[in-house]
């Protein structure tokens, strides 16, 4: 298997705090994204960050890429209640369609 | 708003039977794929189609095959059901143009293998 490894697999935080969650990756890749999904649901597309830049951002999202180290990080401030759910990344093989999932960090926002 | 819809949110079968998963996407996309979630084990790709009538196996196609004879419509077959099958099923697509694949994924279907 060519899955990714997610970390932690399990987080707790309060309300207000940021969360941040990390993931490697094994091949080269064209892009890496983040999904959320919540509880019994399909998965949401968060973010997608391209092989050739560092750092990206969108809203509360913040999210960096390391090619070196093949390896991404999703960091959420502020977060809230609403944020209670699990994170996968997914990586995209360079001329690949398919994409490779991590095993998910399951994130759950204490009030 | 763009969607893939899933024909069950849950399905209960019997061991040995024959069971039909659909799903349908209204996005025009090229690319569609069915995956089966499993706690502890992630997301694991069964089968992907690139086109109509084109499909390949995914990481773990044994017990499974797919039809896809309409761009909007990829279906999972699985021909003798058996309680290991037991999982939550996702189909995605996505478009074939370009490099950002952003898949769009359906609500799943919870089948229960008795």
């Amino acid at each position: 298997s060519q899955q990714g490894e997610e970390d932690p697999q399990a987080l707790s935080i309060q309300e207000g705090e940021n969360a941040t969650m990390n993931c490697s990756y094994k091949t080269s890749i064209n892009n890496l994204q983040w999904y959320r999904q919540n509880s019994g649901r399909g998965l949401v597309h968060l973010i997608l960050i391209r092989s050739n830049e560092r750092e990206k951002h969108s809203g509360r999202l913040r999210v960096t890429l390391d090619t070196s180290k093949k390896s991404s990080s999703l960091l959420i401030t502020a977060s809230r209640a609403a944020d209670t759910a699990s994170y996968f990344c997914a990586s995209n093989g360079q001329g690949a369609q398919k994409l490779v999932f991590g095993q998910g960090t399951r994130l759950t926002i204490n009030p | 708003d763009v969607k893939v819809t899933q024909s069950s949110r849950y399905l209960v079968k019997r061991t040995g039977e024959k069971v039909f998963l659909e799903c349908v996407q209204d996005m025009d996309h090229e690319n569609m794929f069915w995956y089966r979630q499993d706690p502890g084990l992630g997301l694991r790709l069964i089968y992907f189609s690139y086109d109509v009538k084109m499909k390949e196996k995914g990481d773990i196609p044994e017990g499974y095959s797919v039809s896809r004879e309409k761009k909007e419509r990829f279906s999972l077959i699985l021909e003798s059901a058996s309680t290991n099958q037991t999982s939550m099923y996702l189909c995605a697509s996505s478009t074939g143009q370009g490099n950002d694949n952003e898949q769009f994924f359906g609500p799943g279907t919870r089948l229960t293998v008795l």
